[in-house]
């Protein structure tokens, strides 16, 4: 079984804090997938990182592959309320008919 | 309306009733999944669907049916509801790019809230 570990899994911080979720395994992914998913709402994705080292930026939210396609890390500067939800990270492989394996989740809280 | 669907969005049901959650997607992706999604256990795979008339199980199968006559429909079936299906459920679906290839995103319904009393 492929895991993927997502720490933490809870975050509670004030607004215009910095944060980094991780996520980490020992397999490697073709691509990795981050979601972020809102109450009462389906995961939606951010950004798919699919090589080892790869940088992607999303206005304040930075996400990194890591060298060996086994870690990524999702970095938020200055969290805003509206950031507040459900973080997923999922690995994919190329051949595994679109099967993904997601992380547990990390559920961000950003106080005003 | 563009996109995947999901109904009905919410569902309370009786013990050992059989009950139909229905998923609709326009892309005609190819790839459909379904998943249910608990406290303390993220997004678990029941189903999944490479195309028309081709599904395999995934990680949580057992009590759950599927079919998949049309590309754009992949109805979940509970056969015999039980308390411990109680959950939120998901449908998803994704294409692959070109050549075998694929990047495996995926795009999610708005979920079915499905209560078992």
């Amino acid at each position: 079984t492929q895991l993927l570990e997502q720490s933490p899994q809870f975050l509670s911080i004030q607004e215009g804090e910095n944060l980094t979720v991780y996520c980490n395994s020992s397999s490697v992914f073709s691509s990795l997938q981050w979601y972020r998913q809102e109450p009462g709402e389906g995961p939606v994705l951010l950004v798919t990182v699919v090589t080892g080292g790869e940088v992607k930026k999303l206005k304040r939210l930075t996400f990194q592959f890591g060298d060996a396609r086994k870690d990524s890390s999702l970095h938020i500067t200055a969290a805003q309320p509206g950031d507040t939800g459900l973080y997923l990270c999922a690995g994919g492989r190329g051949t595994s008919y679109g099967k993904l394996t997601f992380g547990q989740g990390t559920i961000l809280t950003v106080h005003p | 309306d563009a996109g995947i669907t999901q109904s009905p969005r919410y569902k309370i049901t009786e013990t050992g009733r059989q009950v139909t959650l229905m998923c609709h997607q326009t892309w005609s992706h190819s790839y459909m999944f379904w998943y249910r999604q608990d406290l303390g256990h993220g997004l678990r795979l029941i189903y999944y669907s490479a195309a028309a008339d081709i599904t395999d199980k995934g990680e949580v199968p057992d009590g759950y049916v599927v079919s998949r006559s049309k590309t754009e429909n992949f109805p979940l079936t509970l056969e015999s509801a039980t308390r411990s299906q109680t959950s939120v459920y998901f449908c998803a679906s994704s294409a692959p790019s070109g050549g075998s290839y694929s990047y495996n995103e995926q795009f999610f319904g708005p979920g079915t809230r499905l209560t078992v009393l």
